[in-house]
């Protein structure tokens, strides 16, 4: 079983440029989540779904968006990149509320 | 009211000693409690989680300690081993409609020296 997969697992983007961070679930999991890690702040939730068709922000949505047109695949887009947005993202997903997560390994970005 | 705050941000312990991390929330309406372990350059990985209706929970070395009215949870770490050097996350979550969202607190690189 694949998991979590994330793609890539390091970027450098400079400043104003765009990317997606793709993230795909091979568990039939309806919940899915976005978390960036920044060091000593523990993670901090981007955005999540809790299904096909349906997205809601989380504490901290500003300079991302999400799509979620099916259960595999929930991805992550930064617009207008920003050094702010230099962090470490792990997708998640879950099959119900209190079912433990299974992360991906992360995409580590540095906005330059 | 969303946070969750966890001490220490470090911790070594000397192999075979106890290992502890403490958590603490506000949102009363938090109903479920896991730990995660993270390695480096890895996602985390859930180890033990409780509910509210229990006071305690065991799984191997690993222990959480619930204590609903002083609004804290603690993880123990038995008999610590050097594999168990990690980065050790409390976290919370309601689990109601639209629940699962988990809260994570900051924190803990644990080391442990053989």
């Amino acid at each position: 079983n694949a998991g979590v997969t994330q793609t890539p697992k390091f970027r450098i983007l400079k400043i104003g440029q765009s990317m997606t961070l793709q993230c795909t679930q091979d568990m039939n999991h309806n919940y899915m989540y976005w978390y960036r890690q920044d060091p000593g702040m523990g993670l901090k939730l981007i955005y999540y779904s809790v299904g096909a068709g349906i997205t809601d922000k989380g504490e901290v949505p500003n300079g991302y968006n999400v799509s979620r047109s099916t259960t595999e695949d929930f991805p992550l887009r930064l617009e207008l990149a920003a050094p702010s947005q230099t962090s470490v993202y792990f997708c998640a997903s879950s099959y119900s509320p209190v079912g433990g997560y299974t992360f991906g390994s992360g995409t580590r970005l540095t906005v330059v | 009211q969303q946070q969750v705050k966890q001490s220490p941000q470090s911790l070594i312990v000397q192999k075979g000693g106890i290992s502890i991390i403490n958590c603490a929330y506000e949102n009363t309406a938090f109903d479920y409690f896991p730990w995660y372990q993270q390695f480096p350059g890895k996602g985390p990985a859930l180890l033990i989680a409780i509910r509210p209706d229990v006071s305690e929970k065991k799984e191997g070395r690993f222990t959480i300690s619930f204590n609903k009215s002083a609004k804290q949870f603690s993880l123990h770490i038995m008999d610590s081993q050097p594999g168990d050097s990690a980065t050790y996350f409390c976290a919370a979550s309601t689990t109601g409609n639209q629940g699962g969202k988990l809260i994570f607190g900051q924190g803990t690189e644990l080391s442990v020296k053989p």
